[in-house]
């Protein structure tokens, strides 16, 4: 099935570090929406971005939807130990009544 | 105010069986999509439920198949299991079409159907 690209594919960093993560597709996409998942549990909504150009924090993390509406970028900063997890990017076409996942980023946090 | 449930957490099958999965939306959502997650790939879409109906289906064999209950709860079946069929199952809810909302998701905690 179709696929976004998001980048990168893992990351291993250091506790208080920022982590930046991005997806991008060759569709547009009318919503953005950003998802963690922990090992056996089902995706949680973080963040969703609904209109080109917006900017959306939820605590420490914020993410943009691209003025192209072909990509979105998650920020996470300050990182801490419970930010580890699998992080999905999805979106959707508005016409349709699915959402199409990236492949997701793992995150690794070292304290 | 109640997530998303689904049931069972777990299950286990032989090859050629069938199997049925479950799932309750969450408080005030009216839609039910299915999405089918192999290990460590992003979940794939199966189908979405709405008012009673499937509204869109995605890439699946016609032994993937589900129902709407009035109280918008919904059901997954799968016949003829195949060991390509292990896989976590999700289940997401969300408002109907009226609402600007209706493509943001949320989703159970999942079915882990093992398939040997």
């Amino acid at each position: 099935g179709q696929q976004l690209n998001q980048s990168p594919q893992s990351m291993f960093i250091q506790e208080g570090e920022d982590v930046s993560m991005n997806c991008t597709s060759s569709s547009i996409f009318n919503t953005w929406l950003w998802y963690k998942q922990d090992p056996g549990e089902g995706p949680v909504l973080l963040i969703a971005l609904y209109k080109a150009g917006e900017l959306t924090s939820n605590g420490r993390l914020t993410a943009q939807f691209g003025i192209t509406r072909k990509d979105s970028f998650l920020n996470i900063s300050a990182s801490i130990p419970s930010d580890v997890g699998i992080y999905f990017c999805a979106g959707h076409g508005g016409s349709q009544g699915n959402l199409i996942f990236g492949k997701g980023t793992k995150l690794s946090v070292k304290p | 105010d109640a997530g998303v449930t689904q049931s069972p957490t777990h299950l286990i099958k032989t090859r050629g069986q069938q199997v049925t999965l479950r799932c309750s939306p969450k408080s005030g959502h009216d839609t039910v999509s299915w999405y089918q997650q192999a290990l460590g790939q992003g979940p794939q879409f199966i189908f979405q439920y709405y008012e009673e109906e499937e509204r869109q289906r995605g890439n699946f064999p016609d032994r993937f198949s589900g129902h709407q209950f009035p109280n918008y709860s919904s059901e997954l079946n799968v016949n003829a299991l195949l060991l390509g069929d292990s896989a976590l199952y999700l289940c997401a809810s969300s408002l109907g079409q009226t609402s600007r909302y209706q493509e943001t998701q949320y989703f159970g905690p999942g079915t882990r159907l093992l398939v040997l």
